[in-house]
């Protein structure tokens, strides 16, 4: 099966340093993936769509200048948390559908990121 | 995009059948209804997609009925690994003619079997 692979799966970081999170398919080529955060006992929530080579879609309320996002190749998203502070401490996750997709997105391990 | 309604939480007991039911009346044509499997810790996990009638793969069945408003996942003789959340998606799918697979979850239903 298809397989999204994310790095780091955890990490910690001093309050206003930037984190950056990787997110790969290793067996297939994804045209499409999403960011999503989630929080302790809560539901997904969608950050932004990533398309390649092109700019990232944020959904309302998401600032994009403080999550950067860039989808330089067909295998490959990243985001980049910007001046992390406490409140950005989360577990983030990707999710990509294939380029011939089937209706089914696979979606990485997540990554949780602690702000100090 | 339509929005979904689940129950929060269901218990059960190893062995026995899970139905869980969701709530979308506001599905359009295009949209396809899709579950997902999450456990602590790890993202989201496929267990089944269908658009109308009933679906049935190795895991799982997804009964549709004939309006479409709802759809109800059925796990057969669940086991305590089968604790986790349940998500009830509805969005576009390329299946259907759609374009970004965008979904949004809902609250998702946490599912508690107990020996």
């Amino acid at each position: 099966g298809a397989v999204v692979s994310q790095h780091p799966s955890w990490v910690i970081c001093k309050s206003g340093t930037s984190v950056k999170i990787e997110c790969r398919s290793l067996d297939f080529q994804a045209t499409t993936m999403f960011w999503y955060r989630q929080f302790p006992k809560q539901s997904l929530m969608l950050m932004a769509t990533s398309n390649e080579g092109s700019k990232a879609t944020y959904e309302q309320g998401v600032e994009k200048d403080k999550f950067l996002i860039n989808h330089a190749s067909l295998t490959l998203s990243t985001l980049t948390v910007t001046s992390a502070h406490p409140e950005d401490s989360s577990f983030y996750i990707c999710s990509a559908t294939r380029t011939l997709n089937t209706g089914e997105l696979f979606f990485g391990e997540g990554s949780r990121l602690t702000v100090l | 995009l339509a929005k979904t309604t689940q129950p929060i939480s269901m218990d059960s007991y190893e062995g026995q059948e899970v139905n869980i039911t969701c709530s979308h009346n506001n599905i359009a044509t295009n949209d396809y209804i899709t579950w997902y499997q999450q456990f602590p810790s790890q993202g989201p996990r496929f267990i089944i997609q269908g658009y109308k009638t009933k679906v049935t793969n190795e895991v799982a069945s997804l009964f549709i009925p004939a309006d479409r408003k709802s759809s109800t996942l059925s796990l057969p003789r669940v086991s305590l690994s089968d604790t986790a959340v349940y998500y009830c998606l509805v969005g576009d799918s390329p299946l259907s003619g759609g374009a970004t697979n965008k979904l949004i979850f809902g609250t998702g239903t946490l599912l508690a079997v107990q020996p």
